[in-house]
């Protein structure tokens, strides 16, 4: 079985620039989570997508939105791109929402360079 | 709210020398405990999970005890091989989003 998908692996963008990352979850499961991991910060949560909805946000300014399709897909966009957001994206899915098992399999990240 | 507090790293052992990375956390009522792990290139895997007070997740030898009344959920192997490398996350969800500590980066040397 497939496991999830990230694209692109790495990109590189300019400040004031927006970007898009994709993330396609294991077949059959409706959560997505997305989540920044950093040197200084670690790991922090963006936002959950359960069923095309919303469930749980982190504390992200407005610039960084997701949106989640009907086949599970998932997109996060950032827009008007600042040096510290140079990070690796990582994407999550789960059978159900994150926090009812806790069982996340994880991406292997999209790498995000802000110059 | 609710946080993870994983001991710094790096941590660098020999082969077959025994691993502790302790785990404390803050949160109110009862999260369920996780260890992930992220191999170098990858994205991060469950490694073991405890739900309740005193279950102990266990798997490829490692192992992690859920102790309440210290708010602890310490990973633990005897003896460690040059392939458990990795950095190492400890997790905890109360039903909501996941919280992750900052990871402990692990070296094993032959």
């Amino acid at each position: 079985k497939a496991g999830v998908t990230q694209t692109p692996r790495y990109l590189i963008k300019t400040r004031g620039q927006q970007v898009t990352l994709s993330c396609s979850p294991i077949s059959g499961h409706r959560s997505v989570s997305w989540y920044q991991q950093t040197p200084g910060q670690g790991l922090q949560f963006l936002f959950e997508y359960f069923s095309e909805t919303q469930r749980n946000k982190g504390n992200f300014p407005g610039r960084f939105s997701g949106r989640q399709f009907s086949n599970s897909r998932s997109e996060m966009n950032v827009s008007t791109l600042e040096l510290g957001d140079s990070a690796l994206y990582l994407c999550a899915s789960s059978l159900e929402s994150s926090g009812r098992t806790g069982e996340l399999f994880f991406g292997e990240g999209s790498r995000l360079t802000v110059l | 709210g609710d946080s993870v507090t994983q001991m710094e790293g790096p941590v660098t052992l020999s082969e077959e020398a025994f691993l502790t990375i302790n785990c404390t956390y803050t949160a109110t009522g009862y999260p369920s405990l996780f260890w992930y792990v992220q191999y170098p290139g990858e994205g991060l895997q469950l490694l073991l999970k405890a739900t309740k007070a005193d279950d102990k997740g266990s798997n490829k030898g490692f192992e992690a005890t859920y102790r309440k009344e210290t708010t602890s959920f310490h990973l633990e192997k005897g003896s460690v091989q040059v392939s458990d490398s990795a950095v190492y996350f400890c997790a905890l969800t109360r039903g909501n989003d996941m919280r992750f500590g900052a990871g402990t980066r692990l070296t094993v040397k032959p």
